[in-house]
């Protein structure tokens, strides 16, 4: 079975420019979760969505930031404008129902100049 | 809002010895979880552990839920090579996915020296 697919898998930018990473969750699970990591802060939860409904956008550092999940098989994460600060490894994260065990994907290493 | 102290931060250890790490939290969990990150990888689940006092082993992996649902630890026996990585604690306070996400630890970066 195929696991959580992330992509690009390593994203280098511009500060200012826009930045749109990619997630397709393992088929059959309703749960999905973008996280963020640095060395600094370890994992954050940025948000996650139930059936495609966001959740909990708590973790969401500003603005600049959106989500969105149009369907059961596809998210994206988007930083406009990028800052360098943003520069971290970003995961995707999906759970079946009624589980508690969350699948991570590869990640996306992005740099922000 | 719900914190879990993960300790070590990190372990520089000799190949063949044991490893023990820790997590404690100032909230009851329901359910903890040990995940392992390999370099450039995502977080892969290790162990799941759903009852207090329970005791269970992956290999040689050993994980515990503690008897007060506030702390969890893991032990690795007979270290290798390929046990190098970030190893995290999560916790999750309901059953069965009734709660949305995951407390992570900050991590335990292990390495071994062959």
């Amino acid at each position: 079975d195929a696991g959580v697919i992330q992509s690009p898998r390593h994203e280098v930018t511009e500060m200012g420019q826009e930045v749109t990473l990619r997630c397709k969750p393992i088929s059959g699970h309703d749960y999905l979760f973008w996280y963020r990591q640095t060395m600094m802060r370890g994992l954050e939860l940025l948000i996650y969505f139930n059936n495609n409904v966001p959740i909990d956008d708590s973790g969401m550092p500003e603005d600049r930031f959106s989500a969105k999940m149009p369907n059961a098989s596809f998210s994206t994460l988007k930083i406009q404008p990028s800052e360098p600060r943003d520069s971290a490894v970003y995961f995707c994260a999906s759970r079946r129902p009624g589980a508690d065990t969350q699948y991570f994907g590869p990640g996306t290493r992005l740099t922000v100049l | 809002g719900q914190q879990l102290n993960q300790s070590p931060q990190s372990m520089f250890i000799q190949e063949g010895e044991d490893v023990s790490m820790n997590c404690t939290s100032s909230s009851i969990f329901n359910t903890w979880l040990w995940y392992k990150q390999d370099p450039g990888e995502g977080p892969v689940l290790l162990i799941a552990l759903y009852k207090a006092g329970e005791l269970t082993s992956n290999g040689r992996l050993t994980a515990q839920f503690g008897i007060t649902r506030k702390d969890s630890f893991l032990n690795i026996s007979a270290s290798i090579p390929s046990d190098v990585g970030i190893y995290f604690c999560a916790g999750q306070l309901g059953y069965g996915g009734s709660q949305g996400n995951l407390i992570f630890g900050k991590g335990t970066k292990l390495s071994v020296k062959p």
